[in-house]
């Protein structure tokens, strides 16, 4: 089965501090996404990239940034944390054209 | 671009009876369609997809969806509700871009 691994199931960081969440997949999936989940807001996607060092805004990409240096690993990073981005991040990856596989989440509080 | 309104964001059901949850999008494409569920403090499991193929989807545990181009609706249904399906359920979308378009979910409630 393909496997979608987030390295934190929780997180608490202070408002400021410089976050990274990582993403880690490994069935070759060329597509990587990172959504946030929020109460009544569904799934929003914040950025997502088709490649090696590329990278595309999805709804709401304010706040964050993302890297992907290999195929495998694709991380968000909030580069100064704030109270209104706590939230469940969810990542996920697709071949170019098939199935998703989400991670299992990452729950951030920032205080 | 894409994008799909849950018409209710709270439904209620008792135990036996049919489910209907409703869905219209919205795609400047042909669009591929998908519900998901997410049972509390669980991941996100996908429940079926519309891909252009027949209309009349059969998904994982007696779910089922129709895909009506002419009302932009991806309805899903089950004829006979069971305790275990209390759920929050995600219509999604996804387009030209390959991303998905969530939904902003519909909680299902199931009472004896």
């Amino acid at each position: 089965d393909v496997k979608v691994t987030q390295s934190s199931r929780y997180l608490v960081k202070r408002t400021g501090e410089k976050v990274f969440l990582e993403c880690v997949q490994d069935m070759d999936h060329e597509n990587m996404f990172w959504y946030r989940q929020d109460p009544g807001l569904g799934l929003r996607l914040i950025y997502f990239s088709y490649d090696v060092k590329m990278k595309e805004k999805g709804d709401i990409p304010e706040g964050y940034s993302v890297s992907r240096e290999k195929k495998e690993r694709f991380s968000l990073i909030l580069e100064s944390a704030s109270t209104n981005q706590t939230s469940m991040y969810l990542c996920a990856s697709s071949p170019r054209a098939g199935s998703y596989t989400f991670g299992s989440g990452t729950r951030l509080t920032v205080v | 671009a894409q994008s799909v309104t849950q018409l209710d964001s709270h439904v209620s059901v008792s135990e036996g009876t049919p489910v209907l949850l409703r869905c219209n999008y919205s795609s400047s494409y042909s669009p591929s369609l998908f519900w998901y569920v997410q049972h509390p403090n669980k991941g996100l499991q996908l429940l079926l997809k519309y891909t252009s193929a027949a209309t009349l989807v059969k998904g994982i545990n007696g779910f089922e969806a129709e895909f009506k181009k002419s009302e932009t609706s991806f309805h899903l249904t089950k004829p006979s509700a069971h305790m275990s399906d209390a759920a929050e359920y995600f219509c999604v979308v996804s387009g030209f871009t390959h991303a998905l378009n969530f939904g902003k979910g519909t909680s299902l409630l199931v009472t004896p």
